[in-house]
């Protein structure tokens, strides 16, 4: 098993672009999480789906963070437009029963 | 509300030292903990877990166990080694939380351990 993929890896982007990092989770995982770090806050939870519906958003900072799962092997985390505060790694991770499973996360930038 | 609190960083110690991070935590009932270990440029990994009163979940030398009438979930490892570098987390999961399966996190603690 390849783990959660998530790309890219890292993400250098000027402000104001729009800018859509994507993870896979494990297959047959049936949560998906969406999280945040960063040394000011820590680790945020963003959004979780169950079964590619979104199941709870309130960590999601703006109506500039938009995510979607389209179907069970993918997800996508858009920010437009993008702001420096966003610099963050951001983390995927998925689930079925047991603990989460992390991707090694994407490093943004935003300059 | 449910919370998570952890020892703040950094902690710095020598190879072979005993190590311990602190994590208390508030929360109706009993809920499920957990303690996440993230390596240097990696995701978090799940380290170890406890879901009851006085289980005591261990893994890769680590142990830590569910104390509640003290609230406290404290990690401990009797000799650490340098590959023990990284940032830990403290988690927990509300009880009754049905379908809600987001966790709780501390803000995590960064150890070093020195050669």
């Amino acid at each position: 098993d390849a783990g959660v993929i998530q790309s890219p890896r890292h993400e250098v982007t000027e402000m104001g672009q729009e800018v859509t990092l994507r993870c896979k989770p494990i297959s047959g995982h049936d949560y998906l999480f969406w999280y945040r770090q960063t040394m000011m806050r820590g680790l945020e939870l963003l959004i979780y789906f169950n079964n590619n519906v979104p199941i709870d958003d309130s960590g999601m900072p703006e109506d500039r963070f938009s995510a979607k799962m389209p179907n069970a092997s993918f997800s996508t985390l858009k920010i437009q437009p993008s702001e420096p505060r966003d610099s963050a790694v951001y983390f995927c991770a998925s689930k079925k029963g047991g603990g989460y499973t992390f991707g090694s996360g994407t490093r943004l930038t935003v300059v | 509300g449910n919370s998570v609190t952890q020892m703040e960083g950094p902690v710095t110690l020598s190879e072979e030292a005993f190590l311990t991070i602190n994590c208390t935590y508030t929360a109706t009932g009993y809920p499920s903990l957990f303690w996440y270990v993230q390596y240097p440029g990696e995701g978090l990994q799940l380290l170890l877990k406890a879901t009851k009163a006085d289980d005591k979940g261990s893994n890769k030398g680590f142990e830590a166990t569910y104390r509640k009438e003290t609230t406290s979930f404290h990690l401990e490892k009797g000799s650490v080694q340098v590959s023990d570098s990284a940032v830990y987390f403290c988690a927990l999961r509300a009880p009754n939380a049905g379908n809600n399966r987001k966790l709780i996190w501390g803000l995590g603690t960064s150890l070093a351990v020195n050669p």
